[in-house]
């Protein structure tokens, strides 16, 4: 079993629709979770950090954390083509130790 | 503020041979942290340096080795370079070590024949 699982997709939705995207990990001691975007052939780009348990809002993008589910999911409103890209989960334990999922490609069809 | 810088951003090498990459991170970020990318996979951790100690290591082989500078840069050093150690490196910084949010840099896509 991967420490940080997504699916890896694709996932399509229209352009205006919800795009919805998740991700799980094994490590009870993760504090702190991550999603980053990542268009090809460029690097990772920071969108959201998440820390506590609930939900985050950030523009039309909004983070949702369950410790005890140990499910993490990023949903973004409104997708626009622009958000076609890798969407990465990351997960930090209280030791440093980070580990990134393999990322879920996201398609927004205009 | 200029992000995280990276050198080269492209790099070719034959196996066997040694290769330094170069990361500057975000100005008053103290911590510095490696990756390695292979296509179709997320970043692989490597290292985490902050105030020039190694505050984190991940699966890699002893052939990699890093070090951070007083200035906070960074290099990753890789020897005897084999075919597998083709992929992107990426750098990111943090304020600190632990749970604080990472910035990438452009990443060093290297490319071992």
């Amino acid at each position: 079993q991967k420490e940080v699982e997504q699916n890896s997709g694709p996932l399509s939705v229209p352009e205006g629709a919800i795009a919805s995207l998740n991700c799980t990990y094994s490590d009870r001691v993760s504090q702190s979770f991550f999603w980053y975007r990542q268009y090809s052939g460029k690097s990772p780009e920071l969108i959201m950090s998440i820390y506590s348990n609930g939900d985050k809002e950030d523009g039309r993008f909004t983070a949702q954390l369950n410790k005890a589910s140990q499910y993490v999911s990023l949903l973004i409103r409104d997708s626009q083509p622009s958000d076609s890209a890798t969407y990465l989960c990351a997960v930090i334990t209280n030791a440093g130790k980070s580990t990134f999922g393999d990322g879920t490609t996201l398609t927004v069809k205009p | 503020d200029a992000g995280v810088t990276q050198s080269p951003t492209h790099l070719i090498k034959t196996r066997g041979q040694h290769v330094t990459l170069r990361c500057s991170p975000i100005s008053g970020h103290k911590s510095v942290s490696w990756y390695q990318q292979v296509l179709g996979q997320g970043p692989q951790f490597i290292f985490q340096y902050y105030e020039k100690e190694e505050r984190g290591r991940g699966n890699f082989p002893d052939r990699f080795s890093a070090r951070q500078f007083p200035n906070y840069s960074s290099e990753l050093n890789v020897n005897a370079l084999l075919l597998g150690d083709s992929a992107l490196y990426l750098c990111a910084s943090s304020l600190a070590s632990g749970r604080n949010e990472q910035f990438f840099g452009p990443g060093t896509r290297l490319t071992v024949l």
